[in-house]
């Protein structure tokens, strides 16, 4: 069965720091990858999805992931953070044409002033 | 459009009471899903239906959940009875397929559910 792992389970930074949220997923076929995010205390919302084409995709926010392949993996990046980036982060992946999304564990990110 | 509604937000009852979260997705996505979210667990996908039809069920945890989706633009989720352990966020979100599947889910506010 299908897997996402997602490491850091929960990330400190302060203002202005650079951002890398791991993501690993487990499947070899086709595999379509998304990031979503929480703010506290709303719904999940997405940041960036990648299909096909150009593995560096770009979000919303300053996001931005990298799918590599032969790591199988879409790290999530944001070069300067803010405090306003204080969220759950969420790595979810959709395989073989299905409509089962699996998300992974999730990562707190907590961004100090 | 106003997206994925979710009511109630809050809910507080008591151990064996029933439960009946209440959702209506976004007018035209022909996917519905109700997942669960807990510290411990994470999000969890319970049931997803397709044009009214549940397809895949398998992470109902048990007999105490149900799940029904009437017509296009309701779905409920039941637990009965509840407990304690089913305390957690739970989330409706719906997508639109175009033929590939964008898989893209726009989730609801979710209903916070306290069983004491």
């Amino acid at each position: 069965a299908q897997s996402v792992s997602q490491h850091n389970h929960h990330v400190i930074l302060s203002e202005a720091a650079s951002l890398e949220l791991g993501c690993n997923y487990s499947y070899g076929g086709t595999v379509n990858l998304f990031w979503y995010v929480q703010y506290p205390g709303q719904h999940l919302q997405l940041l960036l999805k990648y299909f096909s084409g150009d593995p560096l995709v770009k979000g919303i926010k300053g996001f931005e992931a990298e799918f590599i392949k032969s790591k199988f993996s879409f790290n999530l990046r944001k070069p300067s953070v803010q405090w306003s980036d204080t969220a759950e982060y969420f790595c979810a992946a959709l395989t073989g044409g299905g409509n089962k999304l699996t998300f992974g564990t999730g990562t707190q990110l907590k961004v100090e002033l | 459009d106003a997206g994925v509604i979710q009511s109630p937000r809050h809910e507080v009852t008591e151990m064996g009471q029933e439960v009946t979260l209440r959702c209506k997705p976004i007018s035209g996505h022909d996917y519905l899903f109700w997942y669960r979210q807990t510290m411990m667990r994470g999000l969890e996908l319970l049931i997803y239906f397709n044009n009214n039809v549940p397809i895949d069920d398998s992470g109902m945890p048990e007999d105490r959940f149900s799940a029904k989706m009437p017509n296009a633009s309701f779905s409920t989720l039941k637990i009965q009875p509840s407990e304690p352990r089913d305390s957690a966020v739970y989330f409706c979100a719906s997508s639109l397929t175009s033929g590939t599947g964008t898989g893209e889910l726009f989730f609801g506010e979710g209903s916070r559910l306290t069983v004491l």
